[in-house]
């Protein structure tokens, strides 16, 4: 039972450039979340998602597009990276039940835009 | 605008002694209170939580207080071990939708010997 794991764990980008990141989970959770975390800040929710094709903003979702055709996956996209998209980026899954249910984080990607 | 605030980036305690980790909100609608442990290179870990209509909860070594009144909560370890040295992230939880955490900024705690 691997949990919740992400590929690549470090990328480097230059400017303009696109890529996506791969989150994956095992545990048949309908819920997964993807979130940004900056020095001196706690994680801040970019978008997230209740269910195989389906997709909703967070906080901070300008320059991020997701999509979850599977619903062990959910994909990150960067069209056009910028600098300010330098972060390390979590991915979560939870299901809901009850009213209040733990989120299972991934390891984490370390991206770098230059 | 910061809904969740953790005023102390860092925080060093003797082994064996209490740690105590403080968080400070502002949004009534919270609805869980949550805290999750980060170690360098891996995602952060549920530890603890607790319920708007509580004002106490322990699991072990840990436990968590809730000030409704002063909007604050904290974790409080006793003792403290050398493993527990990481960085402590306070969150709360918003239903919309989806259960969404708002999180702290974090605090470093560090136990020395």
């Amino acid at each position: 039972n691997a949990g919740v794991t992400q590929t690549p764990k470090f990328r480097v980008l230059k400017t303009g450039q696109s890529m996506t990141l791969l989150c994956a989970q095992d545990m048949n959770h309908e819920y997964m979340y993807w979130y940004r975390q900056d020095p001196g800040m706690g994680l801040r929710l970019i978008h997230y998602s209740v269910g195989e094709g389906t997709t909703a903003k967070g906080e901070v979702p300008d320059g991020y597009n997701v999509s979850r055709l599977k619903k062990q996956n959910f994909l990150l996209g960067l069209e056009s990276a910028a600098p300010s998209q330098t972060s390390v980026y979590f991915c979560a899954s939870s299901q809901p039940i009850g009213r209040f249910y733990e989120q299972y984080f991934g390891p984490g990607t370390r991206l770098t835009v230059t | 605008d910061q809904q969740v605030k953790q005023n102390s980036p860092s925080l060093s305690v003797q082994e064996g002694r209490i740690s105590i980790l403080n968080c400070d909100y502002t949004n009534s609608m919270f609805d869980y209170f949550l805290w999750y442990k980060k170690y360098p290179a891996e995602g952060p870990t549920f530890l603890i939580s607790i319920s708007s209509i509580k004002d106490k909860n322990e699991d072990g070594r840990f436990t968590v207080f809730l000030n409704k009144s002063a909007k604050h909560l904290s974790l409080h370890i006793v003792p403290s071990q050398p493993g527990d040295s990481a960085v402590y992230f306070c969150a709360a939880s918003l239903i919309q939708g989806a259960q969404k955490l708002v999180f702290g900024q974090g605090t470093r705690l560090t136990i020395n010997p």
